[in-house]
């Protein structure tokens, strides 16, 4: 089936520092997502992108859905300690028949006050 | 509004029993996903419900099974539980449009031994 790439696998940063994860697919998708995980909890749903070469921010932060729609980009500025956990990427080809989500590995993210 | 809700959120069963899962999903949201999360396998889509029918399957063996009610509530069954079962289940409801929003419960974190 199909598969995503995400990296890094982990970061560690200091409070403050920008932080870049990316997802590559080896095929399309027509959505990409970025999710947050806590420990314990479901994912989150942080941004949603829907059409290719789209750039879109919540607050802090960036994701970019790539031109050839197999690939996607997060970027967190400033990071603050609340920031700590695990991002997955996922892709949706979305048509009523491929609904369902295809996730990265995850990157898990700590931030050092 | 309130979120998606899944119970229970912790489960023990030894391995040869049954289990079923239950989840909630947003008011007005018809379709529910589930998911299985493992360390080793990450997050692997498990089926779709909308308005009570499957409508996509993910690939599990047919232990894995699921239905929907007529309030969109779901449930999920897993038979003849082996070890490898362990995982936390995940649902997450949407409208079930082509390109809404998966959104995710807590979780069911199931545990055999």
């Amino acid at each position: 089936g199909q598969q995503l790439n995400q990296s890094p696998q982990s970061m560690f940063i200091q409070e403050g520092e920008d932080v870049s994860m990316n997802c590559t697919s080896s095929s399309i998708f027509n959505t990409w997502l970025w999710y947050k995980q806590d420990p314990g909890e479901g994912p989150v749903l942080l941004i949603a992108l829907y059409k290719a070469g789209e750039l879109t921010s919540n607050g802090r932060l960036t994701a970019q859905f790539g031109i050839t729609r197999k690939d996607s980009f997060l970027n967190i500025s400033a990071s603050i300690p609340s920031d700590v956990g695990i991002y997955f990427c996922a892709g949706q080809l979305g048509d009523t028949g491929r609904r369902a989500l295809t996730f990265g590995s995850g990157t898990r993210l700590q931030v050092q006050p | 509004k309130a979120g998606v809700t899944q119970t229970p959120r912790y489960l023990i069963k030894t391995r040869g029993q049954q289990v079923t899962l239950s989840c909630s999903p947003i008011s007005g949201h018809r379709s529910v996903s589930w998911y299985q999360q493992t360390p080793g396998q990450g997050l692997q889509f498990l089926f779709e419900y909308f308005s009570e029918t499957q409508r996509n399957k993910g690939n599990f063996p047919g232990r894995f099974s699921g239905r929907q009610f007529s309030n969109s509530r779901s449930e999920m069954n897993v038979s003849t539980l082996e070890l490898g079962d362990s995982a936390l289940y995940l649902c997450a409801s949407s409208f079930g449009t082509v390109r809404d929003t998966q959104y995710f419960g807590p979780g069911t974190r199931l545990t055999v031994l």
